[in-house]
Formats: C-alpha cells, sequence, structure tokens
C-alpha cells in the first residue's frame, strides 16, 4: 500500500496570495496517477487535478500541479476565499487506492 | 447532468448489518465503475472498494474485507454497499464516486454523491 503525506498539516494565510501544498508518496506513483482535491465543510471532495498536472473541468488556471514519482505539489497562485478549506491527495495508480491525510487552508 | 444520490444510512448497533445505496441519473450507468470512499467524523477520506462497470470486478479496502459487499443493479441504475458485523469505526460519512472513462477507467473521481451517514453505536 502506497501511503501519502501531506505537508503542512495547517496554512494560515491571507486572499491573494500564493501558496504551495505538498505530497510524498512511500513508493513511486505509476505513471504519475496522482489527483488532488479541495474539500469545504459539509461537502463532498472536488477534483481539481489528475495525472499529476492536468486540471479538472471547470477549474481555474490558478491551480496547478506538478511532481512526479514520490514528490507531487499544488499551487494556488492567488487564493480566494473558496480556496480555504482541505486538499488531500490521492493515487491511483493501483489498488488500494489512498488518499493523503490533508492540509488544512484557513484564513490568516 | 451526473447525479449521485446516497440513501440507506442511519444508526445502527455494533454486530449489525446496514444496506446503503446510491441512485445514478445523467450517465450510462452501465457503462462506468464506481466507488465507495468514507470520511469518518472530523477525519480524511478512506477508499472503501469498487465494483466494475458490469458487477463482475469488484475489489476492497483490507479494513473492510469480507465484511463489506458492493453489488450493482445495471437495470435500477443503483449501488449498493451492504455492510455486516459493523464496527464503531465504520462509523462515516458513505459517498458513492464514479469513474471518469467508461468501462476500466483510472480510479479518480470528477463525481460524487452528497454523501450518507452511518453512525456504528449501542
Amino acid at each position: 500500500e502506497i501511503v501519502l503525506t501531506q505537508s503542512p498539516g495547517t496554512l494560515s494565510l491571507s486572499p491573494g496570495e500564493r501558496t504551495t501544498l505538498f505530497c510524498r508518496a512511500s513508493q513511486s506513483v505509476s505513471s504519475n496517477s496522482l489527483a488532488w482535491y479541495r474539500q469545504k465543510p459539509g461537502q463532498a471532495p472536488r477534483l481539481l487535478i489528475y495525472g499529476a498536472s492536468n486540471r479538472a473541468t471547470g477549474i481555474p488556471d490558478r491551480f496547478s500541479g506538478s511532481g512526479s514519482g514520490t514528490d507531487f505539489t499544488l499551487t494556488i497562485s492567488r487564493l480566494e476565499p473558496e480556496d480555504f478549506a482541505v486538499y488531500y491527495c490521492q493515487h491511483y495508480g493501483s489498488s488500494p487506492i489512498t488518499f493523503g491525510q490533508g492540509t488544512r487552508l484557513e484564513i490568516k | 447532468q451526473v447525479q449521485l444520490v446516497e440513501s440507506g444510512g442511519g444508526v445502527v448497533q455494533p454486530g449489525r448489518s446496514l444496506r446503503v445505496s446510491c441512485a445514478a441519473s445523467g450517465f450510462t450507468f452501465s457503462n462506468y465503475g464506481i466507488h465507495w470512499v468514507r470520511q469518518a467524523p472530523g477525519k480524511g477520506l478512506e477508499w472503501v472498494g469498487v465494483i466494475g462497470n458490469d458487477g463482475d470486478v469488484q475489489y476492497y479496502a483490507d479494513s473492510v474485507k469480507g465484511r463489506f459487499t458492493i453489488s450493482r443493479d445495471n437495470s435500477k441504475n443503483t449501488l449498493y454497499l451492504q455492510m455486516n458485523n459493523l464496527r464503531a469505526e465504520d462509523t462515516a460519512v458513505y459517498y458513492c464516486a464514479k469513474e471518469p472513462q467508461k468501462y476500466r477507467g483510472p480510479w479518480y473521481f470528477q463525481d460524487w454523491g452528497q454523501g450518507t451517514l452511518v453512525s456504528v453505536s449501542s
């Protein structure tokens, strides 16, 4: 089973700032099968990025993903109020699927 | 558009059984694999398992293997999760989630239901 470790656990930032979230895998993720989600309180997760760097349908270009092998990042270029939420990475290259423990992005 | 609507959650005693459902619409249900993902209160996401588009293949997380069974009725556009011998640690919101591509699609999720809460407590 691939273990995903996200860092930092919590980020306190202001709207308009830029930030980068990290996701490290315990072993190489095949074919860059890595996705990112944003989850707001009381809602289902929303897909942001798949294939490590491909934006999902309807996701604005302030979100970008990069990385390969064991190290992946999600960058938000300019934080909007709706971006203050919890972010999860997920690998899907092999069974079982696993998720990272999440990074909470809070308003400073 | 794609809609996934879970139902059947509730409070159940440890050791008992419960079946939750996921009603699908807005796409050809029989063409897509569907997953269950759960989230314990205040915790992160945990994959539960998957069933292939025609029901021939299922995979499960070790934490539920042998206790949970995923099935589907393609004539009713409905997915099921039968949960037996429930434990307190199974308490969670259970989401169904659709694969993005037909047949043996990659296992990331563009479309999710709103979730149904299962509470296991005496």
